[in-house]
C-alpha cells in the first residue's frame, strides 16, 4: 500500500502480558516514529529511528517498552508485562530523509489501540 | 524545550460559520509548525505546515494558519465550516527535525 500502515488495529491484553505492535512505513522513509496518544490528548513521542538506528528514545515512559527496526524498514514496539496505564492508542510515522526541510513531513499510520484489562 | 499550547478544548460553530483554532507555541529555535487533523479511530492528517517560507499558509480543505512571530501563534482558520470538518486538531512544533511536539488538541463541533 502506499501509506503507513500498523497491525494489529486493535488489541486486548490482560495485565502482565507482553505485547508487540508493528509498523510498515512508507516504502524509502528513512525515518520512522512511535507516539502515544492517551485518550482524550495529542500524540506524545515515545521513539525515532534513522534506518535501523535508534536515535531518541528519550520518550519512552519506562524499560518495559522496547522498540526495534532491525532491517531499516519494519519496526516493532514491545510492551513487557503491560499495565493498565498503558492503554492508549500506539501511532507510528515515517517520513523522508529530514534534510529537506521545505518538504518535510510526517505521514502517520492509523494506529494500534491497546486495551489493557 | 519546544511546546504548544492549544486554548480551548472544545469549540462548536455553526455550519457556514468561521473557525478559528487557537495555537500558541514556545521554542527555542525557528520551529517547524504543523496543523494535523484526526478523524475518528484513523490516524492523523497533515492540514497544512509552515517552514519559514510564507507567514500565510494555505492547507487542505479551505483551511489556512498564520505564522505570527511577535504572538507566537499559529492558529487555524476557515471562513466556512463545514459538517465534514467535525473532527479532532492538533498543532505541533517541531523545531529540530524529528523532535515533533503535539499540543492536546481541539475537538470541533459543526451545529446544523
Amino acid at each position: 500500500g502506499a501509506g503507513v500502515s500498523q497491525s494489529p488495529r486493535y488489541k486486548v491484553a490482560k495485565r502482565g502480558q507482553d505485547v508487540a505492535l508493528r509498523c510498515d512505513p512508507i516504502s524509502g522513509h528513512v525515518s520512522l516514529f512511535w507516539y502515544q496518544q492517551a485518550l482524550g490528548q495529542g500524540p506524545e513521542f515515545l521513539t525515532y529511528f534513522q534506518n535501523e538506528a535508534q536515535l531518541d528514545k528519550s520518550g519512552l515512559p519506562s524499560d518495559r517498552f522496547f522498540a526495534e527496526r532491525p532491517e531499516g524498514s519494519v519496526s516493532t514496539l514491545k510492551i513487557q508485562r503491560t499495565q493498565q496505564e498503558d492503554s492508549a492508542v500506539y501511532l507510528c510515522a515515517s517520513s523522508l530523509d529530514w534534510v529537506d526541510r521545505g518538504s518535510y513531513e510526517q505521514y502517520f499510520g492509523p494506529g494500534t489501540r491497546l486495551t489493557v484489562t | 524545550a519546544q511546546s504548544v499550547t492549544q486554548l480551548g478544548s472544545h469549540v462548536s460553530v455553526s455550519e457556514g460559520a468561521l473557525v478559528l483554532l487557537r495555537c500558541n507555541y514556545s521554542s527555542s529555535v525557528p520551529p517547524y509548525l504543523f496543523w494535523y487533523v484526526q478523524y475518528p479511530n484513523q490516524g492523523l492528517q497533515l492540514l497544512l505546515k509552515y517552514t519559514s517560507a510564507a507567514t500565510l499558509v494555505k492547507g487542505i480543505n479551505g483551511f489556512e494558519a498564520e505564522f505570527k512571530k511577535s504572538e507566537t501563534s499559529f492558529h487555524l482558520t476557515k471562513p466556512s465550516a463545514h459538517m465534514s470538518d467535525a473532527a479532532e486538531y492538533f498543532c505541533a512544533v517541531d523545531p529540530n527535525n524529528n523532535d515533533m511536539r503535539f499540543g492536546a488538541g481541539t475537538r470541533l463541533t459543526v451545529k446544523p
